[in-house]
C-alpha cells in the first residue's frame, strides 16, 4: 500500500499502553482545533476537535488537551489498539473557512 | 455508504495532458472544500464552496487549476496542462451548515501520478 509520510516524526507504543501525540501551532488567533487519523490510502478521518474557550475534551479513548499559553495541542489515546496505527494530524483554524494543518505523527502500535 | 466520494481513485496522466476528479459531498452539506495532499505533509488547503459559490480560493490553485459546483451539490476539480509537480492526493471534504462548518469530512482522494 502507499505511505501517507515517509519522514514524519514517530511513535511506537506497546499495544495497552496509552499514547500521547502533541502538536504545537503558531496562530495566537487560531479558535478551533481538530484530531485527525489517516491511515495509508484514506483520507483523514476526524477523530476529536475542541474549541479555544475549552482546554479538554475527552471522547471515546481520546482526549484532547489544549493548553493556548504555550500554543499546545495534545492527544491523548487511551488503550491502544492496533487498529489505532496510522498518521495522525492535528489541524486548526482561525474562524475562516481553511484549516492549516502540521505535518503529522505516525503512530505504530507493537503487539 | 454516506461519506464523501471521490473519483476515480487514481488517476495516471502524461504530462500535458488534462484531468478531471469529481467529488460527491455528503448530501446535507452545503459546503465543500479541495485540498492536496503530497507525500510527508498534511493536507494543503486549495478551495471552498458554500453552494455553488465559490469562496476562496489559494495561491497554491494556479491558472490551470478550476473547480465548479454547478448546482450545489457535486464537485469537479480540473487540472489543464498537467506537469510532474502537480502529482499529488486530491482531498475532497465537506462539512454541514449547522455546525458553523465544523468538522470536515474527507473522501479517500484521488492519487494522481503524472509521468
Amino acid at each position: 500500500g502507499e505511505s501517507v509520510g515517509l519522514h514524519l516524526p514517530t511513535l511506537s507504543v506497546q499495544e495497552g499502553d496509552n499514547s500521547i501525540i502533541n502538536c504545537a501551532y503558531s496562530n495566537s488567533a487560531s479558535d478551533y482545533f481538530i484530531w485527525y487519523k489517516q491511515e495509508s490510502g484514506k483520507g483523514p478521518q476526524f477523530i476529536i476537535d475542541i474549541r479555544s474557550n475549552m482546554d479538554k475534551r475527552q471522547g471515546q479513548r481520546v482526549t484532547v488537551l489544549l493548553n493556548k499559553t504555550v500554543k499546545h495541542l495534545s492527544l491523548q489515546i487511551a488503550a491502544t489498539q492496533p487498529g489505532d496505527s496510522a498518521v495522525y494530524f492535528c489541524a486548526e483554524t482561525s474562524g475562516n473557512e481553511k484549516l492549516t494543518f502540521g505535518t503529522g505523527t505516525r503512530l505504530t502500535i507493537i503487539p | 455508504d454516506t461519506g464523501v466520494s471521490q473519483d476515480p481513485r487514481h488517476k495516471i496522466t502524461k504530462r500535458g495532458q488534462n484531468v478531471t476528479f469529481r467529488c460527491d459531498p455528503i448530501s446535507e452539506h452545503n459546503r465543500l472544500y479541495w485540498y492536496r495532499q503530497t507525500l510527508g505533509q498534511g493536507p494543503e488547503f486549495l478551495t471552498y464552496f458554500q453552494n455553488e459559490a465559490q469562496l476562496e480560493k489559494s495561491r497554491l490553485l494556479s491558472d490551470r487549476f478550476s473547480a465548479e459546483r454547478p448546482k450545489g451539490s457535486f464537485s469537479t476539480l480540473e487540472i489543464q496542462r498537467t506537469e510532474q509537480g502537480d502529482s499529488a492526493m486530491y482531498l475532497c471534504a465537506s462539512s454541514s451548515p449547522g455546525s458553523d462548518g465544523r468538522p470536515l469530512h474527507f473522501g479517500n482522494g484521488t492519487r494522481l501520478t503524472v509521468t
